[in-house]
């Protein structure tokens, strides 16, 4: 079965540094893009960057270049998501989703069962 | 960049109704739309991919149409388990952006 696993849930104060990560298993991990997805608070999918771990090949959306860096090792068949000075404002509940390489397979699928963040002093 | 509109943003129905959620794109996007449904504190599941074509295992009361810039979501005969928030989301051209989502609650 295809799967992606995501670490648990984080608490932590404005300025910390923060880490999450997303396990692919059940499939070859190099072959498929690997999407990290935020949601706030009862709002809506906000898709914020990919990462293709067969070459680290990464695209930001624009909105959130700057703001976190994604990366993945692949001996671990694993992404991760990456701040350097949380915000308030980054609490949401952050999903990865994978979409498999072949042009032709448009979809995201399966996706992870999310990572609660909440940032607060 | 490509933006999604959904409509209606809420939506109330009964068990046994059919329903029709309408995704627009500010440009023409093929037939490169998903649509994915979501519960609350769950993550999102793929149920259309290519506007149409019915993911594996998901009932066949579920069904998408449309190509270019609109595109719908029906869902006959509405079942309890159907109550929850509907996105679309374009593939064509990154970033792929979402539709700001339909929630569909019991009337």
């Amino acid at each position: 079965e295809v799967q992606l696993v995501q670490s648990g849930a984080e608490v932590k104060k404005p300025g910390e540094s923060l880490k999450i990560s997303c396990k692919g298993l059940g499939y070859t991990f190099t072959r498929s893009w690997i999407a990290w997805v935020r949601q706030q608070p009862g709002k809506g999918l906000e898709l914020m960057g990919m990462i293709y771990p067969a070459d680290s090949d990464i695209r930001y959306n624009p909105s959130f270049q700057g703001q976190v860096t994604i990366s993945a090792d692949r001996s671990l068949s694993t992404a991760y998501l990456q701040w350097t000075s949380l915000k308030a404002s980054d609490t949401a509940m952050y999903f990865c989703a994978r979409k498999d390489s072949s042009g032709y397979k448009n979809w995201f699928d399966p996706w992870g069962q999310g990572t609660p963040v909440t940032v607060s002093s | 960049d490509i933006q999604l509109t959904q409509s209606p943003s809420l939506l109330s129905a009964s068990v046994g109704d059919r329903v029709t959620i309408t995704c627009r794109a500010s440009q023409g996007i093929s037939s490169y739309l998903a649509w994915y449904q979501q519960k609350p504190g769950k993550a999102p599941k793929l149920l259309i991919y290519d506007a149409s074509t019915l993911h594996s295992g998901v009932p066949s009361r579920f069904s998408g149409s449309g190509s270019g810039t609109e595109f719908t979501l029906t869902i006959n005969s509405l079942q309890p388990e159907d109550f929850a928030t509907y996105y679309c989301q374009h593939l064509t051209g990154y970033p792929f952006t979402f539709g700001p989502g339909t929630e569909l609650d019991v009337k």
